[in-house]
Formats: structure tokens, C-alpha cells, sequence
């Protein structure tokens, strides 16, 4: 149980272009999901937390309206990166917690290269 | 105000030897303390963790964790590790009281050699 997935697990994109990323709790309902952002070789940095049906809520630094992030239903939130620059290149993993579970799980991530 | 310190950014041993990376915390109320491993180019995968009850928590793939409230920290062991061991590792913690936001510590790489 607890199974997260994430859609597409590598994209190339223009420089300019706007990506979509998708995250599903494939065997709970997710009630809070959480996007991080990952270097090489570095710990996970946390973007923004969104609860079903509402806002999500942006990390300090995080540009709001660069990131957009929307979390329609309790299995499935996405992340948008708006007109893509090669600075965002990056692991990008979601994760997702319910109501009957403390714990968080993780999607395999998607790699984001951007030309 | 939540924290987690792993002070070894590498731990090497041979297959068969003990494992153990170290971790310590650092939360206002009572924690929650978690361990995950990560692959290359993966996500990350749940361990273990601790909400309460015994301080000596088993979880996946033969790993181990002991929580020690005295000394804030929440050690992951394992008594023989394996090649198929060699990952990142991270420890996070949240406040019971708080949300489900988790501070990570900055990973551990463990490389077991054959």
C-alpha cells in the first residue's frame, strides 16, 4: 500500500515552455501533497504543501506564480514550471500524506532538463 | 523550530559488518522521526519510523532504529548490511503537534563493499 506515482519520470523541454508534472496517490486519498526540489547530491528542498481544494501554500523563495501547483482531487496534484529556464533543471519529487497515515510517500521524482 | 543533523556525509563498510548511520533531531514538542533510503534517480522510500511506544522500531529490508529521547537522536542500524545497501539515506523529523511538514537531514551516502 501507500503507492505514489509521478507522470512523466523524465521530460526535455525548451527553453520558454511550461511543464506539467503529476503526482497520484495510487491507494490512499491524499489529503496534503508536498513538492520538493532536489539537487545533485543534496537533501530535499521543500517548495510548497498543498491541501485538497485549496491554495497550496509556497517556502520561502518559492515564486508563486513560476511553480503552479493545484491539487484537484484527494489522488492527484500537479506541478506546473511556467516558461522553463535552464536554472530550473532539476529532480522534482512529490509526496503525499492522508488522513489515516503520518507518513509521508514519496513519488519516484521526474527529471526536468531544460534547454 | 524542527532540525536533523546527519554528521557523516559518507559511512563505508564491508558486507557482513554492521551498518549504523547516525542521526540526531531537534524539535520543540514531541517528534515524529522517520528514515528514508533513495536510490539514484529515484525517489525516496520509507524505512521505519517512530510516533511512540517502544524505542527500538524494526522496519523494512532488515533495518533498525533506536530512539534515544535523552540524547535527540534516532540511530538507523542494521546488523549485517549488504552490497544492494549501498544508497542515500535521509533522516527527517516533524513535531506531533505541527503539520506534516518534515525538516531532512542533509543524507547520508552508505556504500557497503563486497
Amino acid at each position: 500500500g501507500a503507492v505514489v506515482s509521478q507522470h512523466p519520470s523524465w521530460v526535455i523541454c525548451k527553453s520558454g515552455t511550461s511543464v506539467k508534472i503529476e503526482c497520484r496517490s495510487l491507494d490512499f486519498q491524499a489529503t496534503t501533497m508536498f513538492w520538493y526540489r532536489q539537487f545533485p547530491k543534496q537533501s530535499l528542498m521543500l517548495m510548497a504543501t498543498s491541501n485538497e481544494g485549496s491554495k497550496a501554500t509556497y517556502e520561502q523563495g518559492v515564486e508563486k506564480d513560476k511553480f503552479l501547483i493545484n491539487h484537484a482531487s484527494l489522488t492527484l496534484s500537479t506541478l506546473t514550471v511556467t516558461s522553463a529556464h535552464p536554472e530550473d533543471s532539476s529532480f522534482y519529487i512529490c509526496s503525499a500524506a492522508g488522513v489515516s497515515t503520518d507518513t509521508q510517500y514519496f513519488g519516484p521524482g521526474t527529471r526536468l532538463t531544460v534547454l | 523550530a524542527q532540525s536533523v543533523a546527519q554528521p557523516e556525509d559518507q559511512v563505508n563498510v564491508a558486507e557482513g559488518n554492521p551498518l549504523t548511520v547516525k542521526c540526531t533531531y531537534s524539535v520543540s514538542g514531541n517528534p515524529y522521526l522517520f528514515w528514508y533510503v533513495q536510490y539514484p534517480n529515484r525517489g525516496l522510500q520509507f524505512l521505519l519510523k517512530y510516533i511512540t511506544g517502544d524505542n527500538l522500531v524494526k522496519g523494512s529490508y532488515g533495518f533498525e532504529a533506536e530512539f534515544n529521547k535523552s540524547q535527540t537522536s534516532f540511530h538507523l542500524k542494521k546488523p549485517s548490511a549488504l552490497v544492494s545497501d549501498s544508497a542515500l539515506y535521509f533522516c527527517a523529523v516533524r513535531d506531533i503537534g505541527g503539520d506534516y511538514k518534515l525538516s531532512f537531514g542533509a543524507g547520508t551516502t552508505v556504500t557497503v563493499r563486497a
